[in-house]
């Protein structure tokens, strides 16, 4: 069964260090999500991506996040300059058009614990 | 905001008892969308409700949806241990939303 992976699964950082977290989608899936979970909390959208450009993205996603595709695999969050308040489980996910309904298939998310 | 609420907030039930989750919304959707994500790990797709349905099964898993009421509910039946999970519904329109979710705990 095809999968999205994530890396790393936990990383811990310093507040105020830069942090890319990665994402591998699946293969022929045209849309691209991050959502991120604070422990004991509800997963909150972060963005989405679709053609190489964001289409939609969150209040909590400002200036200091940023998404990329560099290539034709890799889906990437890049957090500027880390709080603590962004130490929570970052989940990536994608989805194909499927008769006009999105179901995302999530990775097993990357924990980011800033210290 | 599409986003869904799961209400109760969390649930404990015996195995093979039935469990009930519900969950509001507050606007228009095409879809509705319940999930279930272990401790820890990602959400895992479990079923989809168009907004022309009213209800769908799946398995052991019945949902329901009152687009008048903004409303679903998910029904697991015969419950197992292997359900404990929390439990998350989501509208869309293309973006998913989800609320803080149900944690249904079945004890053998």
């Amino acid at each position: 069964e095809p999968e999205v992976t994530q890396t790393p699964s936990h990383q811990v950082t310093q507040m105020g260090q830069e942090v890319i977290l990665r994402c591998v989608p699946i293969s022929n899936h045209l849309y691209f999500y991050w959502y991120r979970q604070i422990l004991g909390q509800k997963v909150e959208f972060l963005v989405s991506f679709y053609n190489n450009e964001i289409s939609e993205k969150s209040e909590i996603f400002d200036d200091q996040f940023s998404v990329e595709r560099p290539d034709g695999s890799n889906f990437t969050l890049k957090i500027r300059s880390t709080k603590l308040e962004d130490s929570a489980m970052y989940f990536c996910a994608s989805s194909g058009e499927v008769s006009g309904a999105n179901v995302l298939t999530f990775g097993a998310g990357s924990r980011l614990t800033v210290l | 905001s599409q986003q869904g609420e799961e209400d109760p907030q969390a649930l404990s039930i015996q195995e093979g008892e039935n469990a009930t989750m519900n969950c509001s919304y507050k606007t228009s959707i095409n879809n509705l969308q319940w999930y279930r994500q272990n401790s820890g790990r990602g959400l895992v797709h479990l079923i989809l409700i168009r907004s022309n349905e009213r209800e769908k099964h799946s398995g052991r898993l019945r949902v329901t949806l009152d687009t008048s009421k903004k409303s679903s509910s998910l029904l697991i039946t015969a419950s197992r241990a292997a359900d404990t999970a929390s439990y998350f519904c989501g509208g869309s329109n293309y973006k998913l939303t989800f609320g803080k979710g149900t944690l249904l705990t079945v004890n053998p």
